[in-house]
């Protein structure tokens, strides 16, 4: 079974960008999670996503957002990029259930410049 | 709320040497609670994970972790330290009610000395 698969693993971009993240889940999984990982503030969620509906929510800035589609791919948008949003950028996958176990893409590293 | 603790951002240990990594959560009711390890430029893997039932767990590559409700404690152990085992390792907590959200801490960053 194939795991979870984020595109692309590296990006630039520069200052006032936007940026679209992929994220394509584990098969059968429905629910998408995304967090931001930098190493002054850790793992920071953003927002989780079920079913095309998002579900939870972090502490971040409307700038991010995302969307899930029928198939359960997911992708998260930033615009109007900062330097503070140069991080790693997670996608976790799970079944949705009793038992969250979340698994974990490569990540995308994003660099702003 | 929930939060996790992790005690110490950076463990060294000498290879063949016991490993401890320090977690705590606060949680009002009984949470699920994770290990993850990252290896760099990796995502996270699962290491182990504790729902119900028995309070010590046995994960992957020799790693066990230990509930202690009492103590509100999960820590990570390992009896004899590989130098495949240097990454940063990630405590977590969650609960079903809150959906799919979990919480991490700051991390551990493990180095294995020869």
């Amino acid at each position: 079974k194939a795991g979870v698969t984020q595109t692309p693993r590296y990006l630039i971009k520069t200052r006032g960008q936007q940026v679209t993240l992929s994220c394509s889940p584990i098969s059968g999984h429905r629910s998408v999670s995304w967090y931001q990982q930098t190493p002054g503030q850790g793992l920071q969620f953003l927002f989780e996503y079920f079913s095309e509906t998002q579900r939870n929510k972090g502490n971040f800035p409307g700038r991010f957002s995302g969307r899930q589609f029928s198939n359960s791919r997911s992708e998260m948008n930033v615009s109007t990029l900062e330097l503070g949003d140069s991080a790693l950028y997670l996608c976790a996958s799970s079944l949705d259930g009793s038992l969250p176990i979340q698994y974990f893409g490569a990540g995308t590293r994003l660099s702003v410049l | 709320a929930q939060s996790v603790t992790q005690l110490g951002s950076h463990v060294s240990v000498s290879e063949g040497a016991l490993v401890l990594l320090r977690c705590n959560y606060s949680s009002s009711v009984p949470p699920y609670l994770f290990w993850y390890v990252q290896y760099p430029n990796q995502g996270l893997q699962l290491l182990l994970k504790y729902t119900t039932g028995a309070t010590l767990v046995k994960g992957i590559n020799g790693f066990e972790a230990e509930f202690k409700k009492s103590e509100t404690s999960f820590h990570l152990t390992k009896p004899s330290a590989h130098m495949s085992d240097a990454a940063e390792y990630f405590c977590a907590v969650s609960r079903v009610k809150t959906g799919n959200q979990f919480y991490f801490g700051t991390g551990t960053s493990l180095t294995v000395i020869p």
